[in-house]
């Protein structure tokens, strides 16, 4: 069925430091895979997306990369800032379900000054 | 920050109470969504309108019942909840239906029921 697992529920880092989050997802059929972040008590933002023709994608200092057989796909922040703490979620497309987007769990991240 | 509007931001509620839960859009899409956001949990889908009609229902109970006017205005009308229903409601929109689209997001309405 439609899951997706994502790792860790927080990450607490040093500003400069690179962060990671891992999601892993079930449906082979699935093919695109964005990421939102949500800052406090604020709306969650599409920061970038992937397609599964593409093993990486990179936009400044955020990138995901995606391994179709291994079925997961992970964001990487380099040189965090503390404006990048936020909730972040993973979220996978499955084609059986009208496209619909199913979302992992979230990743607490925090950057320390 | 004003493409997705949600009204009100905040609510509380008894079980016996009814109460409506409005969203608007004027990003000019036609697909609208509305999502439950519990703490610890993944945003859960609850309906799909593309159009104005309603496309997915994902098993949601009864006492949540959407209303799609227009596709700029969704509702959520919300009748004898329970307090495991307290959660953030997220309305969404985006140009067309399907995840492939990326979704705009409202600020989202806390709900609270006693």
């Amino acid at each position: 069925g439609e899951n997706v697992e994502q790792h860790p529920s927080t990450l607490s880092v040093q500003e400069g430091d690179s962060a990671v989050i891992k999601c892993t997802y079930s449906d082979s059929a699935s093919n695109y895979f964005p990421w939102y972040k949500q800052e406090l008590g604020k709306r969650p933002q599409l920061i970038i997306d992937i397609r599964s023709n593409v093993g990486e994608k990179k936009d400044q200092r955020i990138a995901v990369t995606l391994n179709k057989t291994a079925k997961h796909f992970s964001l990487h922040i380099t040189e965090t800032q503390p404006e990048d703490s936020a909730v972040y979620f993973c979220a996978a497309i499955w084609e059986t379900s009208g496209s619909r987007l199913t979302f992992g769990e979230g990743t607490q991240l925090t950057v320390n000054p | 920050e004003t493409g997705v509007t949600q009204t009100p931001r905040h609510l509380v509620m008894g079980m016996t109470n009814k109460k409506s839960l409005k969203c608007e859009q004027h990003l000019g899409h036609n697909a609208m969504y509305w999502y439950k956001q519990s703490a610890k949990k993944p945003l859960e889908l609850m309906f799909v309108y593309n159009f104005k009609e309603q496309t997915e229902n994902n098993s949601v109970p009864s006492r949540f019942s959407p209303e799609c006017p227009n596709s700029s205005h969704l509702f959520l009308h919300l009748h004898t909840l329970q307090p495991e229903d307290s959660a953030l409601y997220l309305c969404a929109s985006s140009l067309n239906a399907g995840g492939y689209n990326e979704q705009f997001f409202g600020p989202g309405t806390r709900l609270t029921v006693l």
